[in-house]
């Protein structure tokens, strides 16, 4: 099946200690990115990736980092986490085509405490 | 900068009923429109892909439409059901910027 693959689901932790959510996909697809969605201000990306070794700021990539060092795999890295990246994150691929739709994963509930 | 808008915020309609999302966008230079359904504590299904030459695309109950001149978009539902509840968000472009949707409940 078809999917992209988002872990942890739900992570309750506290300012300052590093994590990383993991973004696995199976459809062979080039182009990853990552985005937030926050009550009143909908979903915004943070990061994306066109392929292996390339990636992109979005328009809200403080206190992110990414990696793309495999096509399947992209996780998100918050080195220093603060409680206003409290958010549920969401992954998405898609093919390399113009118009190519977006497939998600089933989101991370972060709070940062 | 691109902005996309959606209204109404939310829309409660009796089962049946025939409906149509808004969807407006502020820069007509975009590749394509997509909508989508998200569902609670679900990630975001794609629905519909326009693409920028198109005018509009159809999947079942579903129909959208797109007029780059004016920036706007609708998705046509027709014959809503209960499992239609969901909210409904339209996103613009490769790098998908979003409205921030509709709130749809579909009452029995």
């Amino acid at each position: 099946e078809a999917q992209v693959t988002q872990n942890p689901r739900y992570l309750i932790t506290v300012t300052g200690k590093k994590l990383t959510v993991t973004c696995s996909q199976n459809m062979n697809h080039e182009y990853m990115s990552w985005y937030r969605q926050d009550p009143g201000l909908g979903l915004r990306q943070i990061y994306y990736s066109m392929n292996v070794e390339v990636t992109d700021k979005g328009d809200v990539p403080e206190g992110y980092k990414v990696s793309r060092k495999e096509k399947r795999n992209f996780p998100l890295i918050l080195e220093s986490p603060s409680p206003n990246q409290t958010s549920l994150y969401f992954c998405a691929s898609r093919g390399a085509g113009l118009n190519q739709p977006q497939h998600f994963g089933d989101g991370t509930r972060l709070s940062i405490l | 900068k691109q902005e996309v808008t959606q209204i109404p915020a939310a829309l409660s309609v009796p089962e049946g009923e025939n409906l149509v999302l808004n969807c407006s966008f502020t820069d007509s230079a975009i590749y394509n429109l997509q909508w989508f359904r998200q569902d609670p504590g679900k990630g975001l299904t794609s629905l519909l892909l326009i693409q920028s030459s198109q005018r509009e695309q159809t999947s079942g109950r579903l129909n959208a439409s797109l007029d780059k001149s004016s920036g706007r978009s609708t998705l046509y539902i027709a014959a809503s059901q209960p499992g239609d509840s969901a909210t409904y968000l339209c996103a613009v472009g490769r790098k998908l910027v979003f409205g921030q949707g509709t709130r749809l409940t579909i009452n029995p």
